[in-house]
Formats: C-alpha cells, sequence, structure tokens
C-alpha cells in the first residue's frame, strides 16, 4: 500500500499565480479530504468528496480555492490568484466509510507546503 | 454540535518520565475516538483508536480508555522516549450519528529531552 501519495511536496510562488497542488488517494478509499494546517488557526478542513462527489465545501475560504476530484484515483486542490496569506501546508487524506468497530481513521499525505511570496 | 479539548501544549518532558495527554469530547451521539501523532515534516497518523466504551485502545506503548462517563479519551505513556516528540492530536467521528467528518482537537506538541 502506497499510501496517499501528493505533490508537489513544496511549493514557492510569486502572488498572483495559479498554484495546483495534487493528490491520489489510497485504492478503494471513497473519502477524500483536503486540510490546511497553520500555526494560527491549526488543522483547518476546506472540502471534502465521497464517490468523487463533493460533499461540503463550506471549509474553503474564498472563491480563489477551487477543488475537483475526476475520478476515484486523483483529486486537485486549485488555488487562482494565489495570496502571501494562503502560505500554508496542504494535506490530503482519504479513507473508507464503515461505522463502529469498521470506522475507518483518515489516512494523511505528506503534505505540501506551499509558501507565497 | 460535536467538539474535542485538547490540553494546552508544549508539554516538556525528559526521557523516560510518564506522559499523559488530557482530551475531552462533546458528541450528540455515539462517536469512535481517536488519537493521531504527527512527526515533523509529516502527515498524521493513527497511533490508536477506541470505538466503544470502556475500550482501550494501545500502540506503541501509548494507551488510551474510552471513558463514556467523564466524556474522555486521554493519551498516556509510561515512559516517554526522545522519538515520541512530535504533535498529537484527538479527534472523534461518529458516522452512525450522521456525522462522518472526524473532529480534531488543536494538538498538543510533545517535546522530549535526552
Amino acid at each position: 500500500d502506497a499510501g496517499v501519495i501528493q505533490s508537489p511536496r513544496h511549493e514557492v510562488t510569486e502572488m498572483g499565480q495559479e498554484v495546483t497542488l495534487r493528490c491520489k488517494p489510497i485504492s478503494g478509499h471513497d473519502y477524500l479530504f483536503w486540510y490546511r494546517q497553520t500555526m494560527m488557526r491549526g488543522l483547518e478542513l476546506l472540502i471534502y468528496f465521497n464517490n468523487n462527489v463533493p460533499i461540503d465545501d463550506s471549509g474553503m475560504p474564498e472563491d480563489r480555492f477551487s477543488a475537483k476530484m475526476p475520478n476515484a484515483s486523483f483529486s486537485t486542490l486549485k488555488i487562482q490568484p494565489s495570496e502571501p496569506r494562503d502560505s500554508a501546508v496542504y494535506f490530503c487524506a482519504s479513507s473508507l466509510s464503515g461505522t463502529g468497530e469498521f470506522n475507518s481513521p483518515l489516512h494523511f499525505g505528506n503534505g505540501t507546503r506551499l509558501t507565497v511570496t | 454540535g460535536d467538539s474535542v479539548t485538547q490540553m494546552e501544549g508544549p508539554v516538556t518532558l525528559s526521557e523516560e518520565a510518564f506522559l499523559t495527554i488530557n482530551c475531552t469530547y462533546t458528541a450528540t451521539g455515539y462517536p469512535s475516538l481517536f488519537w493521531y501523532v504527527q512527526y515533523p515534516g509529516e502527515g498524521l497518523q493513527l497511533l490508536l483508536k477506541a470505538t466503544k466504551a470502556d475500550d482501550k485502545g494501545s500502540n506503541k506503548g501509548f494507551e488510551a480508555t474510552y471513558r463514556k462517563e467523564t466524556t474522555s479519551f486521554h493519551l498516556e505513556k509510561g515512559s516517554v522516549q526522545v522519538s515520541d516528540s512530535a504533535v498529537y492530536f484527538c479527534a472523534l467521528s461518529d458516522p452512525a450519528g450522521g456525522s462522518y467528518i472526524p473532529t480534531f482537537g488543536r494538538g498538543t506538541s510533545l517535546i522530549v529531552h535526552p
């Protein structure tokens, strides 16, 4: 099991540029989450998908952020245009639905550290 | 709504000391409880979990017991090592209650000195 794979690991860009973060979830998982982590706000849920369908995007900061999941093995988070306050570590996580003892934990990727100058 | 409260960090200990990180929760249903650990430069990873009252989750010398009467899930380890230095997150999810999105605490940083 390769785990959740995110790319790139680090991204440095200038204000106003478009940024695209990529995620490959664990095969067979039906939930995919995008989180943002900063010192000030901690871990924030941005959006999550179930079976490739966006379920809740209320955590997306503003219209500059968008996320897609065109198939079960790939998702993107796009920021356009980027701003310095978007600098953070962005995590993708996936899980398998289930309840009780089958309640699956989240499996996180190693994150993308984004720096917007 | 559901919430998780963790003790503020950082927690600073000497090697071989006893560790407790407190976690309490509020939930409308009957959640499953988790502890995740985040090592520097990495994503969160599951440390242990418990799915019903009085269950004890354990892994790598860490333990936590699901206490429904006190709505708590405190993390303990009898003898910490320098390699345990990380950030620890308490979390819950309650899919049977209609809330599949995990709710995380703010995280507690643990620093272990040699």
